[in-house]
């Protein structure tokens, strides 16, 4: 039985570009989240998707824009990369919204800007 | 928003020694849920305990939701529990907060 699984594992990107991180979420589970974690920090709520919805959202600007498939996998887009954005980025899954049920997490995408 | 605190920040054991960690949140939670963070990065679900006991090998966790807290217990540690333990809630708008974390260090 797979678990949450994220790709790519490293990225490096340049100031302004554009990057999509991609989630695959535990089989049985509906529900996927994202997370920004910062050296040193907890992880950061971003939003949450489910049926294909954003559901949630914490407290990102307009860059942070993500996508759900019905499949139940994920995407997360930023744009216009600062070096700010530099974090390791946690998908986490879980089954139905509204944070009701254990949540699994991915071993992350880490997101290096220059 | 929520606030979630958690005490001590950092935690140096011998190994074989107890320890307690502390999660203080600030408002009503639906549920909370500890994490242990591994040098890889990676986050494992160690307890998802909106109220109660339970208890998973040497490790146990209570949550007393009435008075705002979660307390987590490792008995007997080993060099294996070293890393960054996490509180999570989710509040009554559905969104999930984590605390700072207490980073433990076992030394054999």
């Amino acid at each position: 039985d797979a678990g949450v699984t994220q790709s790519p594992t490293h990225l490096i990107k340049t100031r302004g570009q554009q990057v999509t991180l991609r989630c695959s979420p535990k089989s049985g589970h509906d529900t996927v989240s994202w997370y920004q974690q910062a050296l040193g920090q907890g992880p950061q709520f971003i939003f949450q998707y489910y049926e294909e919805e954003e559901r949630q959202r914490g407290n990102f600007p307009d860059r942070f824009s993500g996508h759900q498939f019905p499949n139940y996998s994920s995407e997360l887009n930023v744009n216009a990369l600062l070096l700010g954005d530099s974090a390791l980025y946690l998908c986490a899954s879980s089954f139905r919204t509204g944070g009701l049920s254990p949540l699994h997490f991915g071993n992350g995408t880490r997101l290096t800007v220059t | 928003g929520i606030q979630v605190e958690q005490s001590p920040p950092d935690l140096i054991l011998q190994e074989g020694a107890n320890s307690t960690l502390r999660c203080n949140f600030s408002d009503s939670v639906n549920n909370l849920q500890w994490f242990h963070q591994n040098p890889w990065g990676q986050l494992i679900n160690l307890f998802y305990i909106p109220s109660g006991t339970k208890q998973n090998g040497r490790l146990s966790a209570t949550t007393v939701a009435t008075e705002r807290y979660s307390l987590l217990y490792i008995s007997s540690s080993q060099t294996t529990d070293s890393g960054v333990y996490f509180c999570a809630v989710v509040s009554n708008d559905y969104k999930l907060s984590f605390g700072a974390g207490t980073t433990v260090t076992v030394r054999a």
